[in-house]
């Protein structure tokens, strides 16, 4: 069964280093979303992406992310500056249509900032 | 804004007895939801939605009730099996769909 894949699955950094974290979609899918979970709390959305331009983001979603696809098949978050509360995990994740279907999530990445 | 939210935070049950998982919602505008299941360390799992133009729908072992009167929405698990214990979060789409809102999740225990 296709899964959507996420690397590095733990990556720590110290404050002010920018990070990238790297998703493969499922490959027929066409809309892409990044997720973050700060330690105990809810999911919360990022920002969802689609014909390679962002759909929505959120509040969270500052001047300090951007998201990026580079080639066919990865799907990238970059933070340039982290902080301490980027700590969180953040899960990538696609789906075939936008509109009410089904979104796939990956493992997610485990970051931690110090 | 969108607020999911879930009435209690741990449900443990018997293995072989059936749960019940509750969330209320609160934009109206709300349309289409999902429960979603999220074992420790791994990602959130699709488990069954449903539309806000139906009442009920039902999956393998799974049945999700919607009542948009009260903005409540439930997952009933049938025959709840040691591999079912996860966190359970349910979630709202509205305005596009593309954007999902989570709930904080309910963490239950099935005791063998």
């Amino acid at each position: 069964e296709p899964e959507v894949t996420q690397t590095p699955s733990h990556q720590v950094t110290q404050m002010g280093q920018e990070v990238i974290l790297r998703c493969v979609p499922i490959s027929n899918h066409l809309y892409f979303y990044w997720y973050r979970q700060i330690l105990g709390q809810k999911v919360e959305f990022l920002v969802s992406f689609y014909n390679n331009e962002i759909s929505e983001k959120s509040e969270i979603f500052d001047d300090q992310f951007s998201v990026e696809r580079p080639d066919g098949s990865n799907f990238t978050l970059k933070i340039r500056s982290t902080k301490l509360e980027d700590s969180a995990m953040y899960f990538c994740a696609s789906s075939e249509e936008g509109a009410g279907e089904t979104q796939y999530f990956g493992p997610g990445t485990r970051l931690l900032v110090l | 804004g969108e607020s999911v939210g879930l009435h209690l935070p741990t449900l443990s049950v018997q293995e072989g007895d059936n749960s019940i998982i509750n969330c209320a919602y609160s934009n109206s505008a709300s349309d289409y939801f999902i429960w979603y299941k999220q074992e420790s360390g791994k990602g959130p799992q699709f488990i069954i939605d449903i539309r806000s133009n139906m009442d009920k729908r039902q999956g393998q072992r799974v049945t999700v009730l919607l009542n948009k009167t009260v903005k409540h929405l439930s997952l009933q698990i049938a025959a709840t099996q040691p591999g079912d214990s996860a966190v359970y979060f349910c979630a709202a789409y509205s305005g596009g769909y593309q954007k999902v809102t989570f709930g904080t999740g309910t963490k239950l225990q099935v005791i063998p």
